[in-house]
């Protein structure tokens, strides 16, 4: 496994569509993460996985955003009914969880979003 | 709740010259602290982390940072700057699960020949 892969790397789409991000995290970790990064600002966390429970989710997310991790593998983040302020890139994390988990990030490249 | 501040949004440094990157954090117990890289078009790379002993921390790439409690600080320093440093740099302090990670705004880094 060479790292987490994220899908796809760029989309445009018009306000109020729905799109749709995969991630597939390095096959070993058990933990998954997404986070938001518009320009000039550091990834705002969104939502944590451990296996395929979802254990938290920030308050950023509304209700128009949804994410999945069926059987702890790969996960999804969906986006209903887009706004031109969801433009931004999307990014994919994964960790491995063990006694002496130091928290350390292995991230994707983003999926670059643009809401015209 | 967990803070990270980088007074910084941009430095310029010349080639061969030192660097140091100030990151501030707020948390209230003992924090994980990291310093990230991310170079156009590639997904944020770990360059170093702290979570206890030695408060001088080496990493990859000839960085390393040294946590000092009473300031709060985890600043990022490196001897001699190559062209190829040029990138965004974030710091990021996490909680002793590491679930939540949260990060700085960011420093980008110039280099000039």
């Amino acid at each position: 496994d060479t790292g987490v892969s994220q899908d796809p790397r760029h989309k445009i789409t018009k306000r109020g569509q729905n799109v749709t991000f995969r991630c597939d995290p390095i096959s070993e970790h058990n933990r998954l993460y997404w986070y938001r990064q518009t320009l000039g600002q550091g990834p705002e966390f969104l939502t944590y996985f451990q296996n395929e429970a979802q254990l938290e989710k920030s308050r950023l997310l509304s209700d128009r955003f949804s994410a999945e991790r069926p059987k702890g593998s790969f996960s999804t983040l969906e986006i209903q009914r887009t706004e031109q302020g969801d433009s931004a890139m999307y990014l994919c994390a994964s960790s491995l969880s063990t006694g002496t988990n130091t928290g350390e990030l292995f991230f994707g490249e983003g999926s670059r979003l643009t809401v015209l | 709740a967990q803070s990270v501040t980088q007074p910084d949004i941009h430095i310029t440094v010349s080639e061969g010259a030192s660097l140091e990157l100030r990151c501030n954090y707020s948390y209230g117990a003992t924090p994980y602290l990291f310093w990230y890289v991310q170079s156009p078009g590639q997904g944020l790379q770990l360059l170093l982390k702290y979570f206890s002993g030695d408060t001088l921390v080496q990493g990859i790439k000839g960085f390393e940072a040294e946590f000092k409690r009473s300031q709060s600080s985890f600043n990022l320093r490196k001897p001699s700057v190559h062209w190829s440093d040029a990138a965004e740099y974030f710091c990021a302090v996490g909680d002793t699960g590491g679930f939540k990670t949260i990060f700085g705004a960011g420093t980008r880094l110039f280099v000039k020949a």
